[in-house]
């Protein structure tokens, strides 16, 4: 099974600033028509997850364009600019290429 | 408005069962392939299973292989997870949720499945 590792576990960002979170794959992503999938969820307390990134980098309809995902094989980041209250919460990456399909542990952003 | 409405988590001893359902309404629910979520307490998202379309193909987390099985009615636009011979470690919140392309755009609210005696 491919283990997703996400760093660091836990953030803490000003608001206004930006903020950057790394997720690693222990095999590549790259399936075997050259598409990776490696996908973003934000799961705010007491709520379901919702997802933010698909495709490493194309934002799901109605994220703000301050969320934006990068990365390749098996490295991959999600970058917030100019953090606002309302982002905090867990943030997980989660590979669809490889079947049993997985989760990073997730990072928890608070706002100070 | 596209919506995923689980329903069936309760308390169950271990080694019962409990069937978990989930209704899909504002989409058309044979096109999409669907999934179950996990989230024990404390601990982070386990994806569990899905199904295609017309239900023939299906794949498991290695750790339910052989005692959750999932299905769907595609007439009911239901999706269902039968879990049999439960544990404790399978206590959690579980999620329906759907497909779009690889990634997962619509989440239920979630169903709480505890098991203990």
């Amino acid at each position: 099974d491919i283990v997703m590792t996400q760093t660091p576990l836990f953030l803490s960002v000003t608001p206004g600033q930006s903020a950057s979170m790394s997720c690693e794959s222990s095999q590549s992503l790259v399936d075997t028509e050259g598409r990776t999938y490696l996908n973003w969820f934000l799961q705010k307390s007491g709520h379901s997850p919702q997802l933010l990134i698909q495709d490493v980098s194309r934002r799901f309809a109605g994220v703000p364009d301050r969320f934006s995902g990068r990365g390749s094989g098996t490295a991959f980041t999600l970058n917030i600019s100019r953090v606002e209250a309302e982002d905090l919460g867990v943030y997980y990456c989660m590979q669809t290429t490889h079947v049993p399909f997985t989760f990073g542990p997730g990072t928890q952003v608070d706002i100070k | 408005e596209v919506q995923l409405v689980e329903s069936g988590g309760g308390l169950v001893q271990p080694g019962g069962s409990l069937r978990l359902s989930c209704v899909a309404s504002g989409f058309t629910f044979n096109n999409h392939w669907m999934n179950w979520v996990r989230r024990a307490p404390g601990k982070g998202l386990e994806w569990v299973a899905h199904i295609s379309q017309d239900g023939n193909k299906k794949a498991y987390v290695d750790s339910v292989k052989g005692r959750f099985t999932i299905s769907r009615d595609n007439d009911k636009n239901s999706l269902y997870l039968q879990m049999d011979s439960v544990r404790p470690e399978d206590t959690a919140v579980f999620y329906c949720a759907k497909y779009l392309g690889r990634g997962i755009d619509v989440w239920g609210q979630g169903t709480t499945v505890t098991v203990s005696s």
